[in-house]
This record gives structure tokens, C-alpha cells and sequence, in this order.
């Protein structure tokens, strides 16, 4: 067990909906990462938040958005669903800006 | 050319064999991390290194600045080690992931 939580593990909907992915970090654990893992692209980068703060931005999608609230837990909002958007998200944590990662096991979003 | 290449992209071993999975890389890095990822889509991370070499258990982890190399070895393989095995580089304040060399060790 990593310490991290993510909710919901699946969720299925239907293009052009909207849906939210939670992540609970590590306790303790100021940094929060989201990455994506498609069959094709294999692990992205989303976007990372450090104690409430964005930190740095890969190839997050401008449908999607994040954001780490003052208790430090984190959540992906990803709208205007298209298939494409089928994937593995994870959610990670470490101490501090990157060091040692703790992945969480993952919200398996499917669109249909 | 991806930035993080890993080879080979398929692995297979018997049981007892030493396996080595390669990681080079053509950006400037702070560090080099080693993930497992398990069939059941779970990812653990076994090494965060920045120079040298790490061991952990059967699993040693290396590196060289310089060549922008990594080498993650298994020794005395077992069929629990068969997942795919990730590189993935700090650039700056992101990673960069590798497609990943999947493992399967037979008894």
C-alpha cells in the first residue's frame, strides 16, 4: 500500500460528458502529480501541484483541469469527454518537487 | 527519436536467470527513476538515483551521467518479477517516461 488513494478505480461515461478524479496523497506529501496512460502514448505527464500551487504542466489538455486544495488532496476534471480520453490515470506523491514517487493504483476511465 | 529510449521492449527469462533492461536518454536529467508496473496496472517506483549505483535486494539500479545511460539488473530472476519495467527521467520539474520493457520470467 502506497499511501495514496485514488477514487474512483473505474469509471465508465459517454463522450461530452464530465467527470472528476480524486486523489488523496501520502500523508505528509506536499506534492501531487497526474499522469495519464493510454494504450498508444504510454505515461504522461499531466500537471503537478506542490502545496497548493501549480508546479509544472505537461501535455494536459486544455479540457482538462486540476487543482490541490488546502488539506493537499487533488483532484483532475477532464470535460468534454472525446474516446481518445480512454485511459489509466494515476495520481503520485512524493515530499517534496519530485524525489521518490508514491503511486496511487489508478482510475481506469472509459468513454463511450 | 523519443527522448527516453529503453531496450528491449520484451523480456522473456527462466526462472534464476540475470536479467538487464537499459535506459538511455538524451536530455539534461537530475535524476533517473525505475518503476515497476504489475499486470494489474499498479506502478511501485524501485529506484530514484542521480549517480552511482543502488541496490535493493535482488534488484541493482545504475548509472552514467555521462553516457546518459541506466541499467536496471535482476538477479536470480523470479516468475513475481515478470511486470513491465518503466525509465523515466526528471527534467526539470516533470518526468519523462520510457514505453516501458515488459518482463516475463517462466519457472
Amino acid at each position: 500500500d502506497s499511501g495514496v488513494t485514488q477514487t474512483p478505480k473505474h469509471l465508465i461515461t459517454a463522450t461530452g460528458q464530465r467527470v472528476t478524479l480524486r486523489c488523496s496523497p501520502r500523508s505528509g506529501d506536499l506534492s501531487v502529480y497526474w499522469y495519464q496512460q493510454s494504450l498508444d502514448q504510454g505515461l504522461q505527464f499531466l500537471i503537478q501541484y506542490y502545496n497548493g500551487e501549480e508546479r509544472a504542466k505537461g501535455n494536459i489538455l486544455e479540457r482538462f483541469s486540476a487543482q490541490q486544495f488546502p488539506d493537499l488532496h487533488s483532484e483532475l476534471n477532464l470535460s468534454s469527454l472525446e474516446l481518445g480520453d480512454s485511459a489509466l490515470y494515476f495520481c503520485a506523491s512524493s515530499a517534496q518537487t519530485l524525489g521518490e514517487l508514491f503511486f496511487g493504483e489508478g482510475s481506469r476511465l472509459t468513454v463511450l | 527519436k523519443n527522448e527516453v529510449e529503453q531496450s528491449p521492449q520484451n523480456l522473456t527469462a527462466q526462472e534464476g536467470e540475470f536479467i538487464t533492461i537499459n535506459c538511455s536518454y538524451s536530455v539534461g536529467i537530475s535524476a533517473l527513476h525505475w518503476l515497476q508496473q504489475h499486470p494489474g496496472g499498479g506502478i511501485v517506483s524501485l529506484f530514484m538515483l542521480s549517480s552511482g549505483k543502488k541496490k535493493h535486494g535482488r534488484l541493482i539500479a545504475t548509472i552514467n551521467i555521462q553516457e546518459k545511460h541506466s541499467s536496471l539488473h535482476i538477479t536470480a530472476s523470479h516468475p513475481r518479477d515478470s511486470a513491465v519495467y518503466i525509465c523515466a527521467v526528471e527534467d526539470t520539474d516533470k518526468l519523462i517516461f520510457g514505453t516501458g520493457t515488459r518482463l516475463q520470467v517462466f519457472p
